[in-house]
């Protein structure tokens, strides 16, 4: 069966440092990865979008890049972290050509940026 | 533009008493529906969706959730709530382009009293 790792699950960082994140997913190959961000209060915002190795799309310009340097591993990252950054981040993953696009989320990261 | 409105944000219900949970969605074309359960500080759990065939579609946990074309609306509902599913829940709808994408509603918060 398929499963998707994330970690750390709980991250306090200062403003100004750095950030990665990371999410794996085993069990499948070739997926749609995904990362999406929760603010307190508000929904899931869709943050980036992969289709491959090296292939990353994002929905809307912010403080955040992507990468995917092996098939089946997303990694979220920040130069600088904002205080507009603290949320709960999720990674998902669907299966690659599907019609439907089931998406399956993680565990989540907690992150605060102080 | 595509959408998704969960017009309910709090719903508090009796432990034992029926529960539905309202999704309006808004897309041209035939809605790929889904309802994710998220708890306290975990990630999302798929609990059921809806392509196509029987407008009733049941999910896990003992929730069904009835696709209305005529109403735009994909509704959740569970005969007897338990104590245990309190959380938030989330209903969104797949839209198809260059990518699919997943849009989501701001979700309701259940709570559910002894």
């Amino acid at each position: 069966s398929q499963t998707i790792h994330q970690w750390p699950a709980t991250l306090v960082q200062p403003v100004g440092s750095p950030l990665s994140l990371e999410c794996t997913v085993e069990g499948t190959s070739n997926p749609n990865l995904y990362w999406y961000r929760q603010a307190a209060g508000r929904g899931l915002q869709l943050l980036f979008y992969s289709v491959g190795i090296g292939q990353i799309s994002s929905e809307v310009p912010q403080n955040l890049s992507a990468s995917r340097p092996q098939d089946r591993q997303f990694i979220l990252s920040s130069k600088k972290l904002l205080l507009s950054d603290s949320g709960f981040y999720l990674c998902a993953w669907s299966v690659r050509g599907s019609s439907t696009d089931t998406q399956y989320f993680g565990p989540g990261t907690r992150l605060t940026v102080l | 533009a595509q959408s998704v409105t969960q017009p309910d944000i709090h719903i508090t219900v009796s432990e034992g008493a029926s529960l539905e949970l309202r999704c309006n969605y808004s897309y041209g074309a035939t809605p790929y529906l889904f309802w994710y359960v998220q708890s306290p500080g975990q990630g999302l759990q798929l609990l059921l969706k809806y392509f196509s065939g029987d407008t009733l579609v049941q999910g896990i946990k003992g929730f069904e959730a009835e696709f209305k074309r005529s109403q735009s609306s994909f509704n959740l509902r569970k005969p007897s709530v338990h104590w245990s599913d309190a959380a938030e829940y989330f209903c969104a709808v797949v839209t198809f382009g260059g990518y699919n994408k997943l849009i989501f509603g701001a979700g309701t918060r259940l709570a559910v009293h002894p």
